[in-house]
């Protein structure tokens, strides 16, 4: 079946380096993407957003490419704190032209480590 | 904060008891959305009401329904509960119906426990 996935489970990294995040998605239909971050303990939290006509999008600290030629999106965190220790989830909303009235569809997510 | 709110935080019960989680949306916020998040199953999509009215069903058991009520707050309803029903229940508000760009506040989720 379609699905959103991530290439990797665990990431880790140094404090102040770059991090990236991957994931694949399968459904060409799909119009729009979105990250969020979970700390333990709770619940998903907004972080970037991004259409499908768009193939970048730049937030605070974070980067979102969109590549719908290999159906790929990946999240760029840059100089990475102690605080975005966390897992990352990428979710795909198919829209009304998926049929799916606005639910987002997640990928397993990717725990990521940041080493002081 | 998301402006989300859900109680109880943590739940308790033993197998074959029914349970009822609630969900308070955003103020302003007409369409309530909830989800699963299991070890096993990652987060997954269960049901979204707007505006008192059921939109959107994903993988939602027949044990389990749920509702929206005038003041728009949301309750899930699970019964006959099963061992593999523990699990994180997410809800999660949007302004409008969805099916497009807008993003979904979440809440700080329930933990429930079957014992």
């Amino acid at each position: 079946g379609e699905s959103v996935g991530l290439h990797l489970p665990t990431l880790s990294v140094q404090e102040g380096d770059n991090s990236i995040i991957n994931c694949a998605y399968s459904n060409s239909a799909s119009d729009y993407f979105i990250w969020y971050k979970q700390e333990s303990g709770k619940g998903p939290q907004f972080i970037i957003d991004i259409r499908s006509n768009m193939d970048k999008r730049q937030g605070q600290r974070v980067t979102v490419l969109l590549n719908k030629t290999v159906k790929h999106l990946s999240l760029q965190i840059a100089a990475t704190q102690p605080g975005d220790s966390a897992v990352y989830f990428c979710a795909e909303n198919r829209g009304p032209y998926g049929g799916s009235q606005g639910n987002l569809i997640f990928g397993k997510g990717t725990k990521l480590s940041v080493k002081p | 904060d998301s402006g989300v709110t859900q109680t109880p935080k943590h739940l308790i019960t033993a197998t074959g008891q029914r349970v009822t989680l609630r969900c308070s949306p955003r103020s302003g916020d007409l369409s309530v959305y909830w989800y699963q998040q299991s070890l096993d199953q990652g987060l997954q999509f269960l049901i979204q009401y707007y505006n008192g009215e059921e939109r959107a069903k994903g993988n939602i058991l027949e044990r389990f329904s749920a509702q929206q009520f005038p003041d728009l707050h949301s309750e899930l309803n699970l019964s006959s509960l099963e061992l593999g029903d523990s699990a994180l229940y997410f809800c999660a508000s949007t302004r409008g119906r969805g099916g497009g760009p807008g993003t979904q506040y979440f809440g700080p989720g329930t933990r429930l426990t079957v014992l």
